[in-house]
């Protein structure tokens, strides 16, 4: 089985830098996902890791650590339109199988961004 | 990106009647697509998975006779709640994975209010 555990809620304000830390306890664990979902809205995927290191994409940024079953998502230059929950999801199985394995998801962090 | 939609966005029903959820794939096919449910300010919750062409794989404590779930094509999937019940009043999202891409991608979610 497999467990994430991330802050319930983290606030910022304006302009800052935020990280969001995930840590993992996983059998077979092969990658870290992260979503936003803003309220009322559905998950929108951010990012993926399947190997160690920083992954960056615009202002958000995501980053593994396979030996400290460890990641996190960076957001830089904060704005308000940034407040959401942001959820990070584990996978258990290589993607290539094409087969369905079943994604873990953490309890997810509100982010609260202040002007 | 890759493009899921879910249908209808809102429900409203009596207790007792039977709600269909449909979820598409508009421009890839899924191999397999997932369905879970939120409640307000929770973490998704995996219901079942479901491959196409197969029988849906149920997680722990789902019914699948009050949850029925079909994956009749590549691009559809069905998520029926027979004799709702308000307690089965949440958000309902599909997420859809295909054979090539790593990603999940979501569908905008149901809301389901049962009265």
């Amino acid at each position: 089985g497999q467990s994430l555990e991330q802050p319930s809620e983290v606030t910022a304000v304006e302009g800052a830098i935020v990280q969001i830390n995930c840590t993992y306890q996983t059998s077979g664990f092969y990658g870290l996902s992260w979503y936003q979902q803003h309220d009322g809205g559905a998950p929108t995927f951010l990012s993926y890791n399947a190997l160690d290191g920083l992954e960056e994409t615009g202002r958000f940024s995501s980053f593994l650590s396979r030996s400290d079953s460890y990641g996190y998502l960076l957001l830089q230059e904060l704005q308000m339109k940034d407040s959401a929950s942001y959820f990070c999801a584990a996978d258990p199985y290589p993607h290539a199988s094409g087969g369905s394995y079943i994604p873990t998801f953490g309890r997810g962090t509100s982010l609260i961004v202040h002007p | 990106g890759a493009v899921v939609s879910q249908h209808p966005s809102r429900v409203i029903c009596k207790s007792g009647t039977s709600v269909k959820i449909e979820c598409r794939s508009l421009d890839f096919q899924a191999t397999t697509m997932f369905w879970y449910r939120q409640f307000p300010k929770q973490s998704l919750m995996l219901m079942a998975t479901s491959n196409e062409g197969s029988k849906a794989t149920y997680e722990q404590g789902v019914e699948k006779d009050k949850f029925l779930i079909n994956h009749a094509s590549l691009t559809l999937s069905t998520l029926t709640v027979t004799s709702a019940h308000p307690e089965d009043s949440s958000f309902y999202i599909c997420s859809a994975r295909g054979r090539i891409t790593d990603t999940q991608y979501f569908g905008p979610g149901t809301r389901l209010t049962v009265l």
